[in-house]
């Protein structure tokens, strides 16, 4: 079956360092990605997505592209920011099937130092 | 209202109880979704309600789980007989027809089985 498998954290980074969250999935059909973002104390939010091969998702400085040949969908941002702090989960969706709900990443927890 | 909203926020509660968790989605979004989030670990799918069609019911964990849409407004989530490995938190997602990617989430139901 579908599933996403991403890097376990927690990952701690100081302030304006290089950022990325590995993560690769498996799939029949021709899923879309997406990065989903929980901060502390609040809902999951919509990061961003991918619908298919070679695009590139991006929102608040993060990055990441649908590299259906390693079938991966890395997250990067070029420097984080305390703000950033929270758990993030990678997720696909695929429309081919009669799936119809998105498959989470078990997700990361990122921990930015000042 | 704005966005997905759950009550109650937090629940705590003896074990074999029942219990009822409330969801309100986004006014016109079709799709409701509910999942289950144990301290560590991502999102579980539990459920799944599309417009009139029968729910997918092929995450519920056991028949002790049931959950409730009427037409497409609230939701209900019913425990029944709680044990202490139903300790999670509990989130609702709504979304626009098939589009489930655009999910989103209410800010949770946090259920403590003593």
């Amino acid at each position: 079956g579908n599933s996403v498998t991403q890097m376990e954290g927690p990952v701690t980074l100081s302030e304006e360092a290089f950022l990325t969250i590995n993560c690769t999935y498996t799939a029949t059909g021709y899923p879309s990605l997406f990065w989903y973002v929980q901060y502390p104390g609040e809902g999951l939010q919509l990061l961003l997505k991918a619908t298919k091969a070679d695009d590139k998702g991006s929102n608040k400085g993060f990055e990441a592209t649908y590299r259906k040949e390693t079938t991966s969908f890395h997250l990067e941002k070029g420097s984080v920011q305390v703000s950033d702090s929270a758990v993030y989960f990678c997720a696909l969706s695929d429309y081919s099937s009669s799936a119809s709900k998105i498959i989470f990443g078990s997700g990361t927890r990122l921990s930015i130092r000042p | 209202g704005a966005g997905v909203s759950q009550s109650p926020s937090n629940k705590v509660t003896e074990k074999g109880k029942d219990v009822e968790l409330r969801c309100d989605p986004i006014s016109g979004h079709t799709a409701l979704y509910w999942y289950r989030q144990r301290l560590g670990q991502g999102l579980e799918f539990l459920i799944y309600f599309q417009g009139n069609s029968a729910p997918d019911k092929s995450g519920l964990p056991s028949d002790r789980f049931s959950a409730e849409r009427t037409g497409e407004s609230v939701s209900t989530l019913t425990i029944q007989r709680t044990q202490q490995e139903d300790s999670a938190v509990y989130l609702c997602a709504s979304s626009f027809g098939g589009r489930a990617y655009e999910q989103y989430f209410g800010p949770g139901t946090r259920l403590t089985v003593t």
